[in-house]
């Protein structure tokens, strides 16, 4: 079972203000993924990467960017929080690419409310 | 483009009783399918998965699902449900190698269940 990483858990923030969401994970594996839910909703993709320096754009449209510098490691930012960024944010990793089992392991999420 | 329907938006059981949540995809051949289930305030934990073979698979703790390839279905069942079972249901479905969806999941809109002492 992958063990992966989500702070803070929960975030309360002005418009505004520039934020970071961390997600980590320490089972090598070479995808992640950044999913945003609201309040018993479905979930939708913001943000994959298969790699180091590989990020790409998910189905749902966010203004949100990612970054992959190291494996473990996929941070999320927001230049400038809006109340329409209130949701929560969800992280997720599976193993490597060509790897035929590849179901997604989750975060607990992060919550943020920007007021 | 894959997809995956959970007609049910809601869903109370006693006790004790059996459950089948529903699960409907849609998708050119046959695709990965999985069943998740999130806690309030908690990221997803796989139940179970399908890639091959046996059409009925076995999850964690106690649930199971059944491939219908006829019936576009993988319906979760479990034959006696438990206090701590009521939590949201996703179903998921992911595209076999090869093209843009390649390593991306799609998930239902959830079912949340609610169990009656």
């Amino acid at each position: 079972e992958a063990d992966i990483y989500q702070t803070p858990r929960y975030l309360v923030i002005g418009t505004g203000k520039k934020i970071t969401l961390e997600c980590s994970q320490t089972m090598g594996h070479d995808k992640m993924y950044w999913y945003q839910q609201d309040p018993g909703m479905e979930l939708h993709l913001i943000h994959y990467s298969y790699g180091v320096n590989s990020t790409e754009k998910g189905d749902l449209s966010s203004e949100s960017t990612v970054s992959r510098i190291r494996t473990e490691h996929f941070p999320l930012t927001l230049e400038s929080a809006r109340p329409s960024h209130t949701s929560q944010y969800l992280c997720a990793s599976s193993p490597k690419v060509g790897d035929v089992s590849y179901e997604q392991y989750f975060g607990p999420g992060t919550r943020l409310t920007v007021t | 483009a894959q997809s995956v329907t959970q007609p049910d938006i809601h869903i109370t059981v006693s006790e004790g009783a059996s459950l089948e949540l529903r699960c409907n995809y849609s998708y050119g051949a046959t695709p990965y399918l999985f069943w998740y289930v999130q806690s309030p305030g908690q990221g997803l934990q796989l139940l179970l998965k399908y890639f091959s073979g046996d059409t009925l698979v076995q999850g964690i703790k106690g649930f199971e699902a059944e491939f219908k390839r006829s019936q576009s279905s993988f319906n979760l069942r479990k034959p006696s449900v438990h206090w701590s079972d009521a939590a949201e249901y996703f179903c998921a479905v992911g595209a076999r190698a090869g093209g843009t969806s390649y390593g991306k999941l799609t998930f239902g809109q959830g079912t949340i269940l609610t169990v009656h002492p």
